[in-house]
Formats: C-alpha cells, structure tokens, sequence
C-alpha cells in the first residue's frame, strides 16, 4: 500500500534544533516535498529533495535517502513563529503529490 | 506579490444542498489543483488540472463531485448534493508546469455541511 509516516507532534525550545522523520512507501517516486502550515492559514513550500543529500535554505534544511525510502527536516534556531504543522509530500508522478499527515511543531519559550 | 485566489472563504451549507468553490490560479500557472483538508490530517488531492484537461481524479467521488476548468485558467469545483462528511476545508493550488513539487496554495473554503 501507499503510506507516509511522520511523528504526529514535536515540542522545543526557542533556539533548539528539531529534525521531522518522514518514511515513506508509495507506488511512485519523483522526489520529498516539505511544507509549512500555520494554523489557519494555507501550506506554504518549503524545500525539495530528488536526489540523495542534504538541501539548506537558510534555518531549514531536508535530507533525503531514496534508497532508505527516508527523509527528514531540520528545523534550527527554533522561532515562535516556527510553530506550526509541517508536512512531507511524495511527488508520485510528474505533478502529484502525496501528503503525510503532519506533523505539529510547539516552540515555547 | 500573485496568490491563489478562492471564494468564499466560509461556506455553511444544509445536507443535500448543492456548492460551489471558484479558484483562480497564478497567472501563468497551467497546474491547477483541487485538495480537500479535514482537521488534522494533510491535504488530500481531488482532482489535478493540466490547463483545462483532468489528469488525475482518481480521489474525486464523482457521483456527488464535479470540476471544471474550462479556459485552462480559473476553475469551479462543485458538491451536489452535500453531505455532513464533506466538512472539510478545500483547497486550490497552482504550479508551473514542470514544477508540481512546489505547489501555491490559495486560502481555501472552510465548508461546514449541517
């Protein structure tokens, strides 16, 4: 079956580090998508993945293992306004995407 | 700075009632997606879009569920007849053709079926 698997929520520390696990299991795989989505509001893009490695876009950085069908987002420097739901999304063919459930990010003081 | 536009933003309907979403992508987009957002869980895709083909509405309950995009640019999604389990935020989102992994996605239209 199709399946992606992430942690359903992630408490830190204002300045802390925090790494979002992301498996996956899907009949077709393009490429890890990353998005943001604060409560209310819409999903914002945050980062992509097609090969193996390590791609940094300032305080936020993805990793992908294709081999390990594996991915995570590293979130440093930890802000109030990082708190939100985070989501991983296989690109399954040319245009679609597959979300996970999500992932709820708490930052507290 | 473009944005996905949508409308309404809130929609309370009564079961068995019919609804109307609209959609206008970002100006040159030719991706249009339709996803529907219950709480908690992640976007789910309803129907994708490539200008005003259908190329995937695999998810789309098409006995209740309809959309067009009839000039390849704005779109309508319609629900006819509602049921209380359509509760759900729905969601537009556009893309450059060749660039699905990043998807723009509109406020949405929070649906509340009573």
């Amino acid at each position: 079956g199709q399946s992606l698997e992430q942690p359903s929520e992630v408490t830190a520390v204002e300045g802390a580090i925090v790494q979002i696990n992301c498996t996956y299991q899907t009949s077709g795989f393009y490429g890890l998508s990353w998005y943001q989505q604060h409560d209310g509001g819409a999903p914002t893009f945050l980062s992509y993945n097609a090969l193996d490695g390590l791609e940094e876009t300032g305080r936020f950085s993805s990793f992908l293992s294709r081999s390990d069908s594996y991915g995570y987002l590293l979130l440093q420097e930890l802000q109030m306004k990082d708190s939100a739901s985070y989501f991983c999304a296989v690109r399954e063919s040319w245009g679609k995407l597959q979300f996970g459930a999500g992932t709820q990010v708490v930052v507290t003081p | 700075e473009a944005e996905v536009a949508q409308s309404p933003r809130y929609k309370i309907t009564e079961k068995s009632q019919a609804v109307a979403f609209w959609c206008d992508p970002i100006s040159g987009h030719a991706t249009l997606y339709w996803y529907r957002q219950i709480l908690g869980q992640g976007p789910e895709l309803l129907v994708q879009f490539q200008d005003e083909s259908v190329v995937d509405d695999s998810q789309l309950p098409k006995d209740r569920f309809s959309a067009e995009r009839l000039k390849g640019v704005d779109s309508t999604l319609k629900i006819q007849p509602a049921e209380l389990g359509d509760s759900a935020m729905y969601l537009c989102a556009s893309s450059n053709r060749d660039r699905g992994h990043e998807q723009f996605f509109g406020p949405g239209t929070r649906l509340t079926v009573l």
